[in-house]
């Protein structure tokens, strides 16, 4: 059974950059598609964008401009950095993966999310 | 705004079958996938349905999907009260060259 956790700063600066990192546990990093999804307080879902292994990337256009997903299988992680943040990038941040090799989104494992504010 | 679109709410009694509408366009349902969320308060969402009508392992078949044209439901039977919560949909865009989502159905059952 694929387990995700999130790590990170909870609190970060408004026009600093937010850096979270993503572990793997439980099944191999190879042959997925590794993706960032967010949701604000009280509202609803934002997909972010994902990351393949082989470093493949597409992003959320809303957000392509500050978003960075880089992966690292020898450790078994995935991060993501969000750049030039303001309080509207307040949210709980999600890593997830799909159900099967190959798919896109179909997201079944998901880590337990971690609130991150940006402070003024 | 979403580009997907769900009713804010929705409601039945226990033992009812409820329907959750999900509406999109050509260039994201007409064409893609579409997956379900269940989320409960305060925790990470859980996959509900994928391709428009498949359940995951351990997804009770009260649950069910389907899908038409460039619009998409998520089928409740048996209505429990456990099932009392926020659902979301999601498809791929080929327009926006990625995956959007619904706004959310908050599911009250009476």
């Amino acid at each position: 059974q694929v387990q995700l956790q999130e790590s990170g700063p909870g609190l970060v600066k408004s026009s600093e950059t937010l850096s979270l990192t993503c572990t793997v546990s439980g099944g191999s990093i190879n042959n997925y598609y590794w993706s960032w999804i967010r949701q604000p307080p009280g509202k609803g879902l934002e997909w972010i964008g994902y990351i393949y292994y082989t470093g493949t990337t597409k992003y959320n256009p809303s957000l392509k401009s500050r978003v960075t997903i880089s992966v690292d299988t020898s450790k078994h992680q995935f991060s993501l950095n969000l750049n030039s943040v303001t309080a509207a990038d307040t949210a709980v941040y999600y890593c997830a993966s799909p159900l099967m090799p190959g798919y896109l989104y179909g997201w079944a494992y998901w880590g337990q999310g971690t609130l991150v504010t940006v402070s003024s | 705004q979403s580009v997907l679109t769900q009713p804010p709410s929705a409601s039945g009694t226990p033992g009812q079958r409820v329907t959750i509408s999900c509406s999109g366009s050509s260039s994201n349902i007409g064409t893609n996938n579409v997956n379900w969320y269940q989320q409960l308060s305060g925790t990470a969402p859980k996959l509900l349905i994928y391709g428009n009508n498949q359940r995951p392992s351990g997804v009770p078949d009260r649950f069910s999907g389907s899908k038409s044209g460039t619009s998409a439901s998520l089928a409740i039977s048996g209505l429990q009260s456990e099932d009392e919560t926020d659902y979301y949909c999601a498809a791929w865009d080929d327009s926006l060259n990625g995956v959007v989502f619904g706004g959310g159905t908050k599911l009250t059952v009476l």
